[in-house]
């Protein structure tokens, strides 16, 4: 079954504590993406990546850090500056040819700090 | 990106066709219209998407007026299971970030 996979589902931090999160595709896409959602909010654009070992900073990178060694991993890791980080954390992958740049999302990840 | 403009929720009865519009009056030739929907606490999922043409899939159709500023997403059939928040997106091929606005809350009811 192909997809986008994210684990843990829910994770839980004290404060001070940097976190990783995963994300992992086996559709063969590109790209891949991390968002950050908001209670009653839209998604806001973390990083992303269009080919293994790159990457940019989306519109709140600050605080965030990730890698990208594996075309099918993306993870995400929350440092102990991001000032705010309860949030939920949605990873999505594109193909990135013409016909297939459709963002397809995984199921999050709701990270909250203690 | 253009922006998009979507009424705040709705409800439809279950079995019916459900029709959300969507509002995009300043769309550039070369801006798609997406469909995504959100089912409480789970990741975004795609519908559908087109530029000029109307379009179906699976799950959905997309209908887009001649002059492109505006469009309807129509559910043919409706169930519980498609109570969510709808969000319609506008976005250029290959624009690294989609912007989600607040979308449609769309309830089905019984």
């Amino acid at each position: 079954d192909g997809g986008i996979t994210q684990s843990p589902k829910y994770l839980f931090r004290k404060e001070g504590q940097n976190v990783t999160l995963s994300c992992e595709q086996n559709l063969n896409h590109d790209a891949m993406y991390w968002y950050r959602q908001d209670p009653g909010q839209g998604l806001r654009l973390i990083y992303y990546s269009q080919i293994v070992n790159d990457f940019q900073k989306g519109d709140i990178a600050e605080g965030y850090s990730v890698s990208r060694e594996k075309k099918e991993s993306f993870p995400l890791t929350v440092t102990s500056a991001q000032k705010n980080p309860t949030a939920f954390y949605l990873c999505a992958s594109s193909g990135g040819a013409i016909s297939s740049d459709t963002q397809y999302f995984g199921p999050g990840t709701r990270l909250t700090v203690l | 990106d253009a922006k998009t403009t979507q009424p705040t929720s709705m409800d439809c009865a279950e079995g019916r066709a459900a029709n959300l519009p969507c509002n995009h009056s300043t769309i550039s030739g070369n801006e798609y219209v997406y469909w995504y929907r959100q089912i409480h606490s789970q990741g975004p999922q795609y519908i559908i998407h087109g530029l000029k043409n109307n379009e179906t899939n699976e799950m959905a159709s997309l209908i887009i007026t001649e002059d492109r500023k505006s469009s309807t997403l129509i559910l043919p059939h409706a169930t519980l299971r498609d109570t969510a928040v709808y969000y319609c997106i506008v976005r250029v091929a290959y624009d690294y970030k989609l912007s989600f606005g607040a979308g449609t809350t769309v309830t089905v009811r019984a």
